[in-house]
């Protein structure tokens, strides 16, 4: 089994309507982030959560919001979607205690009509 | 902010050729990850590597932090490693906020 798993992988929604992509570990890691990825980019922090209670914006966070459940569990959430929003979307993993490895879900590819 | 650079953005070979990546980056960091994403879209960890020489198979990587660099060599390359190529850096000031350069494309011809 997968040990960072992304549900929806993909997703096709029209604008306005509010969408949740969830992200569930079995890791036992610590830190968990979101990240979105552009045609011909590399990937762009929206926002990472180093424990249950302490969650924190990225690089990109405007339109988004997040919710960690449990150290497991960490989701995010497009309140109105709008078509700039269309992208794939990673979910990935740490551990803590100062720079470690991450590591990443399959992807959860999304369009916005 | 830290700057991660990349080359060459696109690089195609023949199958059996040996290539040579470079990531080039502005600041001190923490750490630096290579990255395969495939043609599916999956990232894959390729090595956890702040300095020093890494080998994996046909794969090695080489970090020199001091001069801020570091290389991904592919050896007798095959179909399956095409995709796109990423190196991200955890900069000292980020607190685990890695950033991502561009890419490179690599297209193995067989």
């Amino acid at each position: 089994d997968a040990d960072v798993t992304q549900t929806p992988r993909n997703r096709i929604t029209k604008t306005g309507k509010r969408i949740m992509l969830e992200c569930s570990q079995t890791k036992g890691h610590d830190r968990m982030y979101w990240y979105r990825q552009d045609p011909g980019l590399g990937l762009r922090l929206i926002y990472y959560s180093f424990d249950v209670k302490d969650i924190n914006k990225g690089e990109i966070s405007d339109g988004y919001s997040v919710s960690r459940q449990a150290q497991a569990k960490f989701s995010l959430s497009l309140e109105s979607a709008i078509p700039n929003q269309t992208a794939l979307y990673f979910c990935a993993t740490s551990t803590s205690g100062g720079p470690t490895e991450q590591f990443f879900g399959p992807g959860t590819r999304l369009t916005v009509l | 902010g830290i700057q991660v650079e990349q080359s060459p953005p696109d690089l195609i070979l023949q199958e059996g050729a040996n290539s040579t990546l470079r990531c080039n980056f502005s600041d001190s960091v923490n750490n630096l990850q290579w990255f395969h994403q495939n043609p599916w879209g999956q990232l894959i960890n390729l090595f956890y590597i702040p300095s020093g020489t890494k080998q994996n198979g046909r794969l090695s990587a080489t970090t020199v932090a001091t001069e801020r660099y570091s290389l991904l060599y592919i050896s007798s390359s095959q179909t399956t490693d095409s995709g796109v190529y990423f190196c991200a850096v955890d900069p000292y000031s980020s607190a685990s906020k890695i950033i991502f350069g561009s890419g490179t494309r690599l297209s193995i011809r067989p």
